[in-house]
């Protein structure tokens, strides 16, 4: 079984400030990690993911990722905050052997102007 | 791009009703779920379905949820008699590979 969890449940930055949202697993098999991103009253889109090969990902709207299997770790991060980047991010996991995803329970990212 | 859609986008219904959220999956994908969040919660999954069956699901879809794969595209999920805890957004999502989930816009439930 699976299981995420996300450090911190708000995290506010001002526009153009690293964003930086910490995800841990654990997982007893390779792992399949993903972030997705809601925006208010929108349904969960995917960011980005990983499933094999190269460990640090990237996604789209420039965000990305690293996985760090010492530190059972998949960090999301952004170099520039930007105002359009306000919403809820999920950290989710999942495995080769078993397709549903299980869910952190999200950090809300506010941006200063 | 090929998307998963859902309708309605909110449903309000009373309390002991019958409700069937829909959900059109992308059309070359195997693998189908329904998730639901209660407002301010994680986001859960309930039902995984596959090969015209259900694969796994977990403890909150009990007797009153079932799945459905009526037509080859619609997936429907129906709650028979509705509690107030059933408000949430619900969420349809499918999968052509392990956990790549391609969620749907949600709908929103409302029991009152």
């Amino acid at each position: 079984a699976q299981s995420v969890t996300q450090l911190g449940s708000h995290v506010s930055v001002s526009e153009g400030a690293l964003v930086l949202l910490r995800c841990n697993y654990s997982s007893s098999v390779p792992p399949y990690l993903f972030w997705y991103v809601q925006y208010p009253n929108q349904g969960l889109q995917l960011l980005l993911k990983y499933t094999t090969g190269a460990t640090l990902v990237k996604g789209i709207n420039g965000f990305e990722a690293e996985f760090k299997k010492s530190e059972t770790s998949f960090h999301l991060t952004k170099p520039s905050a930007h105002m359009s980047d306000a919403a809820e991010y999920f950290c989710a996991v999942s495995d080769k052997n078993d397709y549903k995803l299980s869910f952190g329970a999200g950090t809300t990212v506010t941006v200063r102007a | 791009e090929p998307e998963v859609t859902q309708t309605p986008s909110h449903q309000v219904t009373q309390m002991g009703q019958e409700v069937i959220l829909r959900c059109v999956p992308i059309s070359n994908h195997l693998y189908f779920y329904w998730y639901r969040q209660i407002l301010g919660q994680k986001v859960e999954f309930l039902v995984s379905f596959y090969n015209n069956e259900i694969s796994e699901k977990s403890e909150i879809f009990d007797d009153q949820f079932s799945v459905e794969r009526p037509d080859g595209s619609n997936f429907t999920l129906k709650i028979r008699s509705t509690k107030l805890e059933d408000s949430a957004m619900y969420f349809c999502a499918s999968s052509e590979l392990a956990g790549v989930g391609f969620f749907g816009p949600g709908t929103r439930l409302t029991v009152l």
